[in-house]
């Protein structure tokens, strides 16, 4: 498999429910990010990744927490969400070095929080 | 004032012609800059990206990039019906300290080419 894979590709859930979402990367890089996409609205960076350390929190509520076990996973996991959760979720990844360091995204997870 | 901005369009061109969409952005540190398709209920699919002033080329697309008046541009030569998509710019704000970057994205010009 190649590139980056996230699953599920869709996720109904009710507000008091637990959910993760997963992201796994098949390109050796050694950064992971999760964004959120909703309607109207630009890319949100949510959170990031490098050599598993978590090294950017964009204010994110603490109903989402994420998780990175290894450089090719990583994982969001969702509680007590709301409705304007809904929205698409996006994994990304990219190789840090110098110069130009472009992300690659994921298919993402199409959340509907009811 | 937005970091990046884009018109949302819908910017339509017909088949043959060339699509110019256009992005500015706030931060002068601004060191790399990106472009990407997104097809409707598809993610984002990187197509360009460029950090050094001057033009770059890959096929049909060529990425401009103004650091001077802090735009970039990008231009699709021979537009087809599977151009029309939203093009997403980003730029690339700052470096994160402990690693890994922080683009910021803007909201996208919507294409459209016509028959």
């Amino acid at each position: 498999e190649t590139g980056v894979t996230q699953t599920p590709r869709h996720l109904v859930m009710g507000m008091t429910n637990k959910k993760s979402l997963k992201c796994e990367q098949h390109l050796g890089h050694n950064a992971m990010y999760w964004y959120k996409q909703s309607a109207k609205k630009p890319l949100e960076l949510m959170f990031v990744y490098s050599l598993e350390e978590r090294v950017e929190n964009n204010s994110v509520p603490s109903r989402f927490s994420p998780e990175c076990p290894n450089s090719s996973h990583l994982f969001l996991h969702l509680h007590t969400l709301q409705p304007e959760d809904s929205a698409l979720y996006l994994c990304a990844s990219s190789q840090d070095r110098v110069g130009a360091n472009e992300q690659y995204f994921g298919p993402g997870t199409r959340l509907t929080v009811t | 004032q937005k970091e990046v901005e884009q018109n949302s369009g819908p910017l339509s061109v017909p088949e043959g012609a060339i699509a110019s969409l256009n992005c500015t952005y706030s931060d002068r540190g601004s060191q790399s800059f990106f472009w990407y398709r997104q097809y409707s209920g598809k993610s984002p699919e990187l197509i360009m990206f460029i950090y050094s002033n001057g033009d770059k080329e890959d096929g049909r697309f060529t990425a401009q990039l103004n650091k001077a008046s802090q735009y970039v541009s990008l231009l699709i030569r021979d537009s087809q019906p599977s151009d029309s998509a939203t093009y997403l710019c980003a730029v690339n704000i700052r470096k994160l300290t402990g690693g890994g970057n922080k683009l910021t994205f803007g909201t996208g010009t919507q294409l459209k080419v016509e028959l």
